[in-house]
């Protein structure tokens, strides 16, 4: 069984464009996450929710907004789409508020933006 | 600002070999380090978890140490193998480094 889940895999859009991407856990962790890794392959915090509630938000634009309808998911939206915005968007998921605890991750989104 | 650096960008080693990778830290003192496998295409795996007041942990052919007077760790892979090659992160609070990509020959 998948423990943490995303899609789409693939996601190919012109500038301009609104996308969605889906994540799910299925370990019953508290706290969820969203990172940007970028073409240099450097690993980015964007957000983390804990039991649905925002706690970190870091120097992201409004443009990217993230929503948890419940503690297994939580869904990344991005209005505006920007050629910058390429790059793999990883979601991960830990028992822990802080990323202390072992934070597991999905396979990641790769968003082209054209 | 806070920084968590690995300096190493690419480690190139034989098989049989130990890998050693470091981590340094800057203008912070974290209460624990991680350390991360990720393969091309895939997500990172965690591996280890050192915290301040450990010395040392070792998990079959890892070790890891986290030395707060030099703000640093060292990850060590002993006797390396091919299936060892893979890019690894450390990390804290999460913060993680660029990552050193590690190929072991055979």
């Amino acid at each position: 069984d998948t423990a943490v889940s995303q899609t789409p895999k693939y996601l190919v859009t012109q500038m301009g464009n609104d996308k969605s991407i889906k994540c799910e856990q299925n370990l019953g962790h508290d706290t969820m996450y969203w990172y940007k890794q970028d073409s240099k392959k450097f690993l980015k915090i964007m957000f983390s929710y804990n039991n649905k509630e925002l706690i970190i938000n870091e120097t992201v634009p409004n443009r990217f907004s993230p929503k948890s309808p419940d503690k297994a998911h939580l869904n990344l939206h991005i209005n505006s789409l920007e050629l910058g915005d390429s790059a793999v968007y990883f979601c991960a998921s830990s028992q822990g508020r802080q990323g202390g605890e072992t934070q597991y991750f999905g396979p990641g989104t790769r968003l082209l933006v054209l | 600002s806070q920084k968590i650096e690995q300096n190493s960008e690419a480690l190139n080693i034989q098989e049989g070999k130990t890998a050693t990778l470091t981590c340094n830290y800057t203008n912070y003192s974290p209460a624990y380090l991680q350390w991360y496998r990720q393969d091309p295409g895939r997500g990172p795996v965690f591996l280890l978890l050192i915290r301040e007041n450990e010395k040392e942990k070792r998990k079959e052919r890892l070790k890891v140490t986290f030395d707060t007077t030099l703000k640093q760790s060292l990850f060590h892979i002993t006797a390396s193998q091919p299936a060892d090659s893979a890019t690894y992160l450390c990390a804290t609070l999460m913060r993680f480094g660029a990552g050193t990509r590690l190929t072991v020959k055979p």
